[in-house]
């Protein structure tokens, strides 16, 4: 069974502070790994995307991944109210990469305090 | 650029009834299309995939089917809706190998 595993939260920030999510999988082969924000009642939105081990920045958004532990996770700096959504993490856990659909984490929900 | 549209936004529809929701890519050729559906506390589960014109791939044994006529068109179909399949129904594309998905507005279904 491929699982991807998030924290449901919610995970409260205070605004301006870091807010770290994080996300493990079960399938030691995958090879893409993605975050996605979601406001209530809209569609996922791409924020980042990471394939190899370490950190990658964008903005205010760090993805970091390491793969020996099965782990990815966001890093939000200087939190704003505005950040306020549920983030979903995904994997494409096809090893050849490629269009299989990915599988997602249920999401955290993130909260940020004014 | 790319965008992606879903029709309709909305939909109640009775238990039995058929249903047809429909997406569309435009500004790209040859997508990956993907159907997903969000019910209520739970995570997106994809539902079909479709990499060319016609050719299909289910991941979950259900009451619903998928078609593509079109390059940049997919469809999700029902015979006959069942309670369960009440849910928001997400349409997405990708190109190449990369896996990046990016996803439509989505359609919310209410089955009564």
């Amino acid at each position: 069974q491929k699982e991807v595993e998030q924290n449901s939260g919610p995970l409260s920030v205070p605004e301006g502070a870091i807010a770290s999510l994080n996300c493990t999988y079960s399938d030691r082969g995958s090879q893409s790994f993605f975050w996605y924000r979601q406001y209530s009642g809209k569609s996922p939105e791409l924020i980042m995307f990471i394939y190899s081990n370490g950190d990658k920045e964008d903005g205010r958004f760090t993805a970091q991944l390491n793969k020996a532990s099965q782990y990815v996770s966001l890093l939000i700096r200087d939190s704003q109210p505005s950040d306020s959504a549920t983030y979903l993490c995904a994997v494409n856990m096809n090893s050849g990469g490629g269009a299989d659909g990915l599988t997602f984490g249920k999401g955290t929900h993130l909260i940020i305090q004014p | 650029s790319q965008t992606i549209h879903q029709w309709p936004a909305t939909l109640v529809q009775p238990v039995g009834s058929p249903l047809s929701l429909e997406c569309t890519v435009e500004g790209t050729s040859n997508p990956n299309l993907y159907w997903y559906r969000q019910a209520a506390g739970r995570g997106l589960q994809l539902l079909f995939y479709s990499v060319g014109i016609g050719q299909i791939s289910s991941e979950v044994p259900q009451n619903l089917s998928a078609s593509r006529p079109q390059d940049r068109q997919f469809i999700l179909s029902s015979k006959k809706l069942l309670l369960s399949d009440s849910g928001f129904y997400l349409c997405a594309w990708s190109v190449g190998a990369s896996g990046t998905q990016y996803f439509g507005p989505g359609t919310r279904l209410t089955v009564l």
